[in-house]
């Protein structure tokens, strides 16, 4: 069974920084294609960043981009975001997601809440 | 890259049928035959259901459907039930380096 489960969530001031973890198992991680999306408290949903399989491609929103860093460690079946210089308007549900080729995301994590707040 | 547009809610009763609209641009839902659809209740993540505009995942009932014509999606919920009752987003790829642009979101409420 395909599981993700997002964790480092939580409440940072203004200016923070915070890393936030995605820890993949029942599948094989190292091949497939991984995005954070999130979900501002009431809103839609938000594509946030994206990391090919071999961490060789990765691409940002551009409200993220400069701030925000992708990275995974295929070893421990992790995918992480490092967020950097939070602003309010980062506050939000962030998932981790697979995505399979033509950009659908067929498996989600269960979200990890980040509240910017000071 | 800009939203694509949703109308806020759609409503009908149940065995009924609803269609959700998603427009975008020449340059996602009309370049691409890359368009999904999710959908979420409340406090969930979001659930696949339509994917490479009308393919549905395994247990996905048959009830959901999509199609596109130019620059509009659509999701139509055949047969509604009350487990239907639930926020539906779409999303299409953009580009590269715009791996995809979701929709804003419709409230689908059965009666």
């Amino acid at each position: 069974e395909v599981q993700l489960v997002e964790s480092g969530g939580g409440l940072v001031q203004p200016g923070g920084s915070l890393r936030l973890s995605c820890a993949a198992s029942g599948f094989n991680f190292n091949i497939y294609m991984m995005n954070w999306v999130r979900q501002a408290p009431g809103k839609g949903l938000e594509w946030v960043s994206y990391i090919s399989g071999d961490s060789v491609s990765v691409y940002y929103a551009d409200s993220v981009k400069g701030r925000f860093t992708v990275s995974r460690d295929n070893a421990k079946n992790s995918l992480y975001l490092q967020m950097n210089s939070l602003r309010d308007e980062d506050t939000a549900v962030y998932y981790c997601a697979r995505e399979r080729g033509g950009s659908y995301s067929d498996s989600w994590g269960q979200g990890t809440l980040v509240t910017v707040s000071s | 890259q800009s939203a694509l547009t949703q109308p806020p809610s759609a409503s009908g009763s149940p065995g009924q049928s609803v269609t959700i609209s998603c427009t975008g641009t020449s340059s996602d839902v009309g370049a691409y035959n890359f368009v999904s659809w999710y959908q979420q209740h409340p406090g969930k993540a979001p659930r696949l259901i339509i994917y490479e505009v009308s393919k549905r995942p395994s247990g996905v009932p048959d009830r959901f459907s999509g199609s596109k014509s130019g620059n509009t999606a659509s999701l139509t919920v055949s047969g509604l039930q009350a487990e239907d009752e639930a926020d539906y987003y779409c999303s299409s790829y953009a580009g590269r380096n715009i791996r995809c642009v979701f929709g804003t979101g419709t409230k689908v409420t059965v009666l």
